[in-house]
């Protein structure tokens, strides 16, 4: 069973600023790493897939990095809409969820 | 466009039954690997159970194994999650989830999410 950690768990931040999660696999996952935004009552909305691939229509602030065990996800400037929770995910053994970062106004 | 309509979820004292289902349109059903997450109350998300394209291969996480059965009916996009002998700890928000194209993929669309409460 592969185990995903993010960190940290809760970032404080503010309008503008560069926002950097990370996301650690138990064991090498190459680049199958997607990356999914949630905001209350919502289902998840992908965002990054195949570690760097930004899904159709995400804005080019969201930024994926990462292969093996070691992902990031970067938010080059915060708009108020970007404030919810991020989730990594691997898909490249069955499919498995981070516990999440919350991105919060500072 | 791509629609996940949800619907049966509701509230199931422990040990029952429960069937979620989750209609497709908008793509070519039968072509796409599909699977159901969940989310208690409060928490993450927790991949639970996944379908090949044409049913045939189902694959589930341990907490569901033996009492979850996903399935799919391909003539009218639907697919389910037959939820037997239910717990306390099965209460979520479960979604349904296409799985995008080629493979491996991660989920591209999910449906709204159906409140499953397990209590006596």
């Amino acid at each position: 069973e592969i185990v995903m950690t993010q960190s940290p768990a809760t970032l404080s931040m503010s309008p503008g600023e560069r926002a950097t999660l990370s996301c650690r696999a138990s064991q090498s996952v190459s680049s199958n790493v997607a990356w999914y935004l949630q905001k209350p009552g919502q289902a998840p909305r992908l965002l990054i897939y195949d570690a760097s691939t930004r899904a159709t229509g995400v804005p080019a602030r969201f930024s994926g990095s990462g292969s093996g065990t070691e992902f990031t996800l970067t938010i080059s400037s915060l708009q108020s809409e970007d404030f919810a929770v991020y989730y990594c995910q691997q898909y490249h053994n069955w499919w498995a969820f981070g516990q999440g970062t919350k991105v919060e106004i500072k | 466009e791509v629609q996940l309509l949800q619907s049966g979820g509701g509230l199931v004292q422990p040990g029952g039954s429960l069937r979620l289902s989750c209609a497709a349109s908008g793509f070519t059903f039968s072509t796409y690997a599909m699977g159901w997450v969940r989310q208690a109350p409060g928490k993450g998300l927790e991949w639970v159970s996944g379908s090949s394209s044409n049913g045939a291969n189902t694959y589930y996480a341990d907490s569901v194994e033996g009492r979850f059965t996903i399935s799919r009916d391909n003539s009218r996009n639907i697919l389910y999650l037959q939820m037997n002998s239910l717990r306390a700890e099965d209460t979520a928000v479960y979604y349904c989830a296409r799985r995008g194209s080629g493979s491996p993929s991660p989920f591209d669309y999910w449906g709204q999410g159906t409140l499953v409460t397990v209590s006596s």
